[in-house]
């Protein structure tokens, strides 16, 4: 069955970066699109930006901030988010891509992220 | 970016009672829209894609319609696990965009 699974949870203070890993399991990793999506609490989802093979697309709400690799060795995606600001708390989901269009038909668990000094 | 308005952002119901919550589009989309279901703390599940096709799985008493603007999703029987917040995201343009939820409580 289709697995997406996150890393844990992370705390980082105002400035700094972090990197959190998508893995994925039962399905063809490189026949389909990774999103990420995060939402802060209480809000409507967020859509970040997305990575198919050496293909990515980035939301301009993160200028320049955002980088998604990805390790098809591994089947995994990797997610960078620098200069990170108290707004930046949130959970962040990645998702994989309907075949043929931009929906997500499957969500990993989701990895918390707390920007605090 | 398109925007998308839902209504109500609230609302309470019985289990058995018919339930509709619709979304506005701020620009024609067709019918490139989708439906996810989110319990707290949780990930959100699709339900429909395409305004109106249901996803694998998802019980029959979920019903999407609409396109070009007007969107609707609609619960013929609330059942005690729908209760839950509920968002559509259109996936017209990039960049992908949410409505607001509409949070489904119990009367």
């Amino acid at each position: 069955q289709v697995q997406l699974v996150q890393s844990g949870a992370e705390v980082r203070e105002p400035g700094a970066s972090v990197t959190l890993s998508c893995k994925a399991s039962g399905y063809t990793f490189t026949a389909y699109t990774i999103q990420w999506v995060r939402q802060a609490p209480g809000q409507r989802p967020e859509w970040m930006g997305w990575i198919k093979g050496r293909y990515t697309q980035y939301s301009q709400n993160f200028q320049g901030r955002l980088t998604i690799t990805g390790d098809t060795s591994a089947d995994t995606v990797y997610m960078e988010l620098s200069s990170l600001r108290s707004e930046d708390t949130a959970v962040y989901y990645c998702a994989r891509e309907d075949s043929t269009r931009a929906f997500f038909d499957y969500w990993g668990q989701g990895t918390f992220i707390t920007v605090s000094s | 970016a398109i925007q998308l308005t839902q209504s109500p952002s609230s609302l309470s119901a019985s289990v058995g009672d018919r339930v509709t919550i619709t979304c506005r589009a701020s620009q024609g989309i067709r019918s490139t829209l989708a439906w996810y279901q989110q319990k707290t703390g949780k990930a959100p599940q699709l339900l429909i894609y395409d305004a109106s096709t249901l996803e694998g799985g998802v019980p029959s008493r979920f019903s999407g319609s609409g396109s070009g603007t007007d969107f609707a999703l609609t619960i013929s029987s609330l059942q005690p696990e729908d209760f839950a917040t509920y968002y559509c995201q259109q996936f017209n343009s990039y960049p992908l965009t949410f409505g607001g939820g509409t949070k489904v409580e119990i009367k």
